[in-house]
């Protein structure tokens, strides 16, 4: 069965404290790995994919295939970060639907 | 920069009523995507649309559902006899490489 699952429905932090997202999934195949983030009143927006490697405000992500886990990490969290996050996967290949988890709401307290 | 839009950004609908949900896609993207949120639930894919015609669909993309791109640029979910269950919002998405979603429409089935 293809699964994504995000065990912290809400995740509260002080700034500056270090930041850590879970996700874990379940995917026959090697799917693409996502965060998503919707701030307050906005829309969902990719924060970060697994192919770039990127860090994206701070924010990193590394696929662990062994665990089948891609946990958001950041290393001292502001105020701003503050929103929901979704972790997703899909296929590889372009057009692929997006399947989510259910999100971490994350409150960064100052 | 280009942005998905979506109109209405509310509608109120009584139940065994159609309805037709409309999107805006990014002008250059050829993948569309509707998804659903019902409330305090995970944001769950309905269906894909490429080259005019659906690429694949869920579950819950019944009969009861259709989608259409009738003029090259908007693209619509049309709900055929709304139910209560049907209450949610509703994401279009599109896509070249990354999916960008719209601001979403909430549906209010009474």
């Amino acid at each position: 069965a293809q699964r994504v699952t995000q065990p912290e429905k809400l995740l509260s932090v002080f700034k500056g404290a270090p930041v850590e997202l879970k996700c874990n999934y379940s995917y026959s195949g090697s799917p693409e790995l996502f965060w998503y983030v919707q701030y307050s009143r906005q829309r969902l927006q990719l924060l970060l994919r697994h192919i770039s490697r990127e860090s994206i405000k701070g924010f990193t992500a590394d696929l662990n295939k062994g665990e089948t886990s891609f946990h958001l990490k950041k290393p001292f969290a502001q105020e701003e970060d503050s929103a929901m996050y979704y972790c997703a996967l899909s296929r590889h290949n372009q057009g692929g639907k997006l399947i989510f988890g259910q999100g971490t709401e994350l409150s960064v307290k100052p | 920069e280009p942005e998905v839009t979506q109109t209405p950004s509310h509608q109120v609908t009584q139940m065994g009523q159609e309805v037709i949900l409309r999107c805006v896609p990014i002008s250059n993207h050829l993948y569309f995507y509707w998804y659903r949120q019902i409330l305090g639930q995970k944001v769950e894919f309905l269906v894909s649309f490429y080259n005019n015609e659906i690429s694949e669909k869920s579950e819950i993309f019944d009969d009861q559902f259709s989608v259409e791109r009738p003029d090259g640029s908007n693209f619509t979910l049309k709900i055929r006899s709304t139910k209560l269950e049907d209450s949610a919002m509703y994401f279009c998405a599109s896509s070249h490489n990354e999916q960008f979603f719209g601001p979403g429409t909430r549906l209010t089935v009474l």
